[in-house]
């Protein structure tokens, strides 16, 4: 079964230092979404790519963090520099296109703690 | 503005006992609506989802929600708790800017 791949599970990092998540969505999902996800909160938005190119980065704090969906098909978040309320889980998802009637499948979660 | 409203962040049911999640959206969000079940540490599963083909929604692992205009409610139910849905459940709807807003979740205990 196609799954969504995400990398690393778990990632350490201390205050001020750059850490970058990676994202391989199913096959063929032209869109892909990244959420943070805070212990004991939904998902929130942070970015949200149709092809290569961004349709959303509204909530994206964009002084520290970066994204970036080269050729249209993995995808890599970035924070630099990492601050400690940055600690949470980084989803990443993906859905066939925009149409409203398709359900996003997401990948396993990288766990951030910063330190 | 466009929400999801879950209520109670916490529900507790004996093992075999009806299950009753509670979902209610903005009446502005289109009605394509989404549950999710999330373990810990696990990214997030779809439960089922609601795409206006019909308004009671059967799911995976015995869970269906019913679609309630009238009440802007989409409760997710199953009719005999298992200890193994222990877990946490998001409720989920498109947004008119095409993004998945989410609840703020329910966290659902199984007690023996």
């Amino acid at each position: 079964e196609a799954e969504v791949a995400q990398s690393p599970r778990y990632k350490i990092t201390e205050k001020s230092q750059a850490v970058a998540f990676w994202c391989d969505p199913i096959s063929g999902h032209a869109t892909l979404y990244w959420y943070r996800q805070i212990l004991g909160q939904g998902p929130e938005l942070l970015v949200q790519f149709q092809d290569e190119s961004v349709v959303d980065d509204s909530q994206l704090p964009k002084d520290r963090f970066s994204a970036e969906r080269l050729k249209g098909v993995d995808s890599t978040l970035k924070i630099q520099p990492a601050e400690l309320g940055d600690s949470a889980m980084y989803l990443c998802a993906s859905s066939l296109d925009r149409d409203r009637a398709t359900e996003a499948f997401f990948g396993q979660g990288t766990r951030l703690t910063v330190v | 503005a466009q929400s999801v409203t879950q209520l109670g962040s916490h529900v507790s049911v004996s093992e075999g006992a009806l299950v009753l999640l509670r979902c209610n959206y903005s009446s502005s969000v289109p009605p394509y609506l989404f549950w999710y079940v999330q373990y810990p540490n696990q990214g997030l599963q779809l439960l089922l989802k609601y795409t206006s083909a019909a308004t009671l929604v059967k799911g995976i692992n015995g869970f269906e929600a019913e679609f309630k205009k009238s009440e802007t409610s989409f409760h997710l139910t199953k009719p005999s708790a298992h200890m193994s849905d222990a877990a946490e459940y998001f409720c989920a709807a498109y947004s008119s800017a095409s993004k998945i807003i989410f609840g703020s979740g329910t966290r659902l205990s199984i007690r023996p």
